[in-house]
């Protein structure tokens, strides 16, 4: 079965930490991404890379940064959290295909900042 | 920008009653994708609807697309438990060919 594993499911971090999600795949995809998730808002990526050490913006990076060192890692970074990135983290990955590939995501990271 | 609008945000059925939600784009779209999130789960792929005017089902569930590739809809007769959730039409942005969500229909069964 395919596979996308989110290191942490709940994690709760302070104002000002420097917080590290990741994420791996298993099915060889060379795309990866990092969505958002809030109440009514649906899902708005932040980052997405197509090959390793290649990374692209999304619609709302700001506040955020990412690393693919490895073709099967793609890891968000908050650089000093706040209290307006608590939400749900959701990754994903696909296989290469312009837009018409579906995406495979993984459980989640609930973040919760104080 | 472009833009993906779904709605109803939330519908509440009886057990056994339908349930639709619609999904209008602000431009033409090459293909739409649907998802479903259960509660306390991940978005996990329904189906992919590329041809104008297409319409797919999958058991109680049918999909369309419409003539212009503007709009989509996703019907399911007879609600069950089990179909609890929210649903999640995607379509790939002009920009850089990444998915546009809307914002989710929340699907409800009355107790």
């Amino acid at each position: 079965d395919v596979k996308v594993t989110q290191s942490s499911r709940y994690l709760v971090k302070r104002t000002g930490e420097k917080v590290f999600l990741e994420c791996v795949q298993d099915m060889d995809h060379e795309n990866m991404f990092w969505y958002r998730q809030d109440p009514g808002l649906g899902l708005r990526l932040i980052y997405f890379s197509y090959d390793v050490k290649m990374k692209e913006k999304g619609d709302i990076p700001e506040g955020y940064s990412v690393s693919r060192e490895k073709k099967e890692r793609f890891s968000l970074i908050l650089e000093s959290a706040s209290t307006n990135q608590t939400s749900m983290y959701l990754c994903a990955s696909s296989a290469p295909g312009g837009g018409s590939e579906k995406l495979f995501f993984g459980s989640g990271t609930q973040l919760s900042v104080l | 920008g472009q833009q993906v609008m779904q709605i109803p945000q939330y519908q509440h059925v009886q057990e056994g009653e339908d349930f639709t939600t619609y999904c209008n784009s602000s431009t033409t779209l090459s293909n739409i994708q649907w998802y479903k999130q259960r509660p306390g789960g991940h978005p996990v792929f329904l189906i992919q609807l590329v041809k104008s005017g297409e319409v797919k089902k999958q058991k109680r569930l049918t999909f369309q697309f419409g003539e212009a590739k503007k709009n989509s809809s996703l019907h399911i007769t007879a609600t069950q438990t089990t179909d609890v959730g929210t649903y999640f039409c995607a379509g790939p942005a002009d920009s850089n060919y990444q998915l546009i969500w809307g914002a989710g229909t929340k699907l409800i069964i009355k107790p």
